[in-house]
């Protein structure tokens, strides 16, 4: 049974370009959140997809975007890079909207904007 | 914002000691969860402990909660230099719907 799984594992962007992150659920899973985590820091949660709906979103700005398809994957897009936008991207599923529900996380995007 | 903070930032012990790491957080919560990072990867999930339970324990490890004093701690028991790596203590506030909000981070060195 796959994990979660996100490509790419890492990417190089300059500022101002745009760039898609993909994340698959764990089999079984219909929830997807995405986070960002910066050097040394936890990871800041952005936004929780479920049933193809936005459902919960942190303090990130509109240049943060998501999508979650039918097969419950998902896809954060940031525009507009800046410097600050370089971190890791971790994207994990669980089962449900329930806070009760274990989160899975996958290996992250490791996203370096020059 | 970090809503938690974990205490200390940084520990280091000889292989077969005790890893003591504490967690405090602002809010109400409904759970708080404890999770392990290797090297900037993905986190693994290790302990829930839901609002209304102090204490819960998963082979080596022991967590405790104290909501009124909105502190958690995990407990390492016999460490090993596969326990090596960042801990997070990540907390869900009261309303139902997860929002998992993560502290800063412990980072624990097992020295062999």
């Amino acid at each position: 049974d796959a994990g979660v799984t996100q490509s790419p594992t890492h990417l190089i962007k300059t500022r101002g370009q745009q760039v898609t992150l993909r994340c698959s659920p764990k089999s079984g899973h219909d929830t997807v959140s995405w986070y960002q985590q910066a050097l040394g820091q936890g990871p800041q949660f952005i936004f929780q997809y479920y049933e193809e709906e936005e459902r919960q979103r942190g303090n990130f700005p509109d240049r943060f975007s998501g999508h979650q398809f039918p097969n419950y994957s998902s896809e954060l897009n940031v525009n507009a890079l800046l410097l600050g936008d370089s971190a890791l991207y971790l994207c994990a599923s669980s089962f449900g909207l329930s806070s009760d529900n274990e989160q899975f996380f996958g290996p992250g995007t490791r996203l370096t904007v020059l | 914002s970090q809503q938690g903070e974990e205490d200390p930032q940084a520990l280091s012990i000889q292989e077969g000691e005790n890893a003591t790491m504490n967690c405090s957080y602002k809010t109400s919560i409904n759970n708080l969860q404890w999770y392990r990072q290797n090297s900037g990867r993905g986190l693994v999930h290790l302990i829930l402990i839901r609002s209304n339970e102090r204490e819960k324990h998963s082979g080596r490890l022991r967590v405790t909660l104290d909501t009124s004093k909105k502190s958690s701690s995990l407990l390492i028991t016999a460490s090993r230099a596969a326990d090596t790596a960042s801990y997070f203590c990540a907390t869900d506030p009261s309303g139902g719907y997860q929002k998992v909000t993560f502290g800063t981070g412990t980072k624990l060195q097992v020295i062999p």
